[in-house]
């Protein structure tokens, strides 16, 4: 079945540094993946949507200068966290779909625990 | 406003025995809805999909219903596992692709033996 793989699944980092986690569609082509936040005991929070080949769209709220996004090819999307503080550990969540098939499920990552000390 | 509601917010109940959770929906114009499988500190596995011509799908053990007119969908668990305990995600997704997402806030549910 669809994969996505998302790395690093942990990391810790100290205040002030940046980080960057990679979301990839192992056996399919994804046009579109999308970046998630949750915290403890709350549902996923759609950050933005990456888009292969041009500028990421982002939800009202989000700092798109804090979260950058960047979709290289069908396969990788990445998101680097710059200038972490301790507000931003929480669990990161990607998810892709195969290209052109809407109502295909939405496959996720297993998700990334950021911890800014 | 576009909101998916799930209930109960948490559950317990005995290896083996059946449970039913529920999702009650807003979400306009209506394309699809899907349950998913979350466990602690993994991200979500697909169970089930149902598009509004769909009134049950079943994948194993879990069978999901959707009523279109009442907007409500339920998951079914039939002889609980321990390995079901998880939070399960109700996903509505309006018409226009997978940008027009609304998630619900989950049921957790724990499975004691």
């Amino acid at each position: 079945g669809a994969v996505v793989s998302q790395h690093p699944s942990r990391v810790i980092c100290k205040s002030g540094t940046s980080v960057k986690i990679e979301c990839r569609s192992l056996d399919f082509q994804a046009t579109t993946m999308f970046w998630y936040r949750q915290f403890p005991k709350q549902s996923l929070m759609l950050m933005a949507t990456s888009n292969e080949g041009s500028k990421a769209t982002y939800e009202q709220g989000v700092e798109k200068d804090k979260f950058l996004i960047n979709h290289a090819s069908l396969t990788l999307s990445t998101l680097t966290v710059t200038s972490a503080h301790p507000e931003d550990s929480s669990f990161y969540i990607c998810s892709a779909a195969p290209r052109g098939r809407d109502n295909s499920p939405l496959h996720f990552g297993n998700g990334t625990r950021l911890t800014v000390t | 406003k576009n909101q998916v509601e799930q209930s109960p917010q948490s559950l317990i109940i005995l290896e083996g025995k059946n449970c039913t959770l529920q999702c009650n929906y807003t979400v306009s114009p209506f394309s699809n809805l899907r349950w998913y499988k979350q466990d602690t500190g993994r991200g979500p596995v697909s169970l089930t999909i149902m598009t509004f011509s769909e009134n049950t799908k079943s994948n194993g053990r879990y069978t999901a219903t959707l009523d279109a007119d009442t907007k409500q969908s339920s998951l079914h668990i039939t002889a609980s596992q321990l390995s079901d305990s998880a939070s399960y995600i109700c996903v509505v997704s309006r018409s226009g692709g997978y940008q027009k997402v609304t998630f619900g806030i989950g049921t957790k549910l724990q499975v004691i033996p």
